[in-house]
């Protein structure tokens, strides 16, 4: 059975410090990963995906990397900023429906 | 576009009593999904669909049960509800499986 851990479950860290949120899953068999950013009370907003066959995906400030071999995913955020305040989570898929979820990082950004 | 909604938002339901809760999207979607969300347990898939008419068990079916009889909407049901069932349920849809989910708001359940 497919397991997905996120390693801190809370990290705090001032604002324009660069980040790294960890993401480890058990089985290597994947089709993609994704991360997902969830504001309190609200819904989850999907940031990266990144297909087995690639190593990293990027969007702004934003860097997802992969490595299928060893279990491992991470999200890097340059300068960050207040507004990054959120819950990261990521999530892993075999290629069907079903998709597994970590339990996420709380990320507060401290202005 | 509304993207993905979900009706209601909050809802408070005595041990026993039923209710459908209902996911809409205007993308055109194939693929919908039904989780709920636990402190510290993650999201959890309860049902899923790939198409009209279509509908199939997740990770924690038992006690509910799903129908999509329009592509658009995604209803999922609790017969008699149980305390155990008090959680943050999310809709989510997709073009392609299990590619770029797009998430509802969310529906807050309470059950006493």
């Amino acid at each position: 059975k497919q397991e997905v851990t996120q390693i801190p479950a809370a990290l705090s860290v001032p604002e324009g410090e660069n980040l790294v949120l960890n993401c480890s899953f058990t089985d290597s068999a994947i089709y993609n990963l994704q991360w997902f950013r969830q504001d309190p009370g609200k819904g989850l907003t999907s940031l990266l995906l990144i297909q087995s066959s690639q190593r990293e995906q990027t969007s702004g400030r934003l860097n997802a990397s992969l490595d299928k071999s060893s279990g491992r995913s991470t999200l890097y955020i340059a300068a960050s900023q207040p507004g990054d305040s959120a819950t990261y989570l990521c999530a892993v898929s075999p290629g069907n429906e079903k998709l597994t979820f970590g339990t996420g990082t709380r990320l507060t950004i401290i202005p | 576009n509304a993207g993905v909604t979900q009706t209601p938002k909050f809802r408070v339901l005595k041990t026993g009593q039923s209710m459908t809760l209902l996911c809409a999207q205007d993308m055109n979607h194939e693929y919908m999904y039904w989780y709920r969300q636990d402190p510290g347990m993650g999201l959890r898939l309860i049902h899923y669909s790939v198409g009209e008419g279509t509908t199939a068990k997740g990770e924690v079916p038992d006690g509910y049960n799903v129908s999509r009889l329009k592509k658009q909407n995604f209803l999922l049901g609790l017969e008699s509800a149980a305390p155990s069932q008090t959680s943050v349920y999310f809709c989510a849809s997709s073009q392609l499986n299990p590619e770029g989910q797009y998430f509802g708001p969310g529906t807050r359940l309470t059950v006493t």
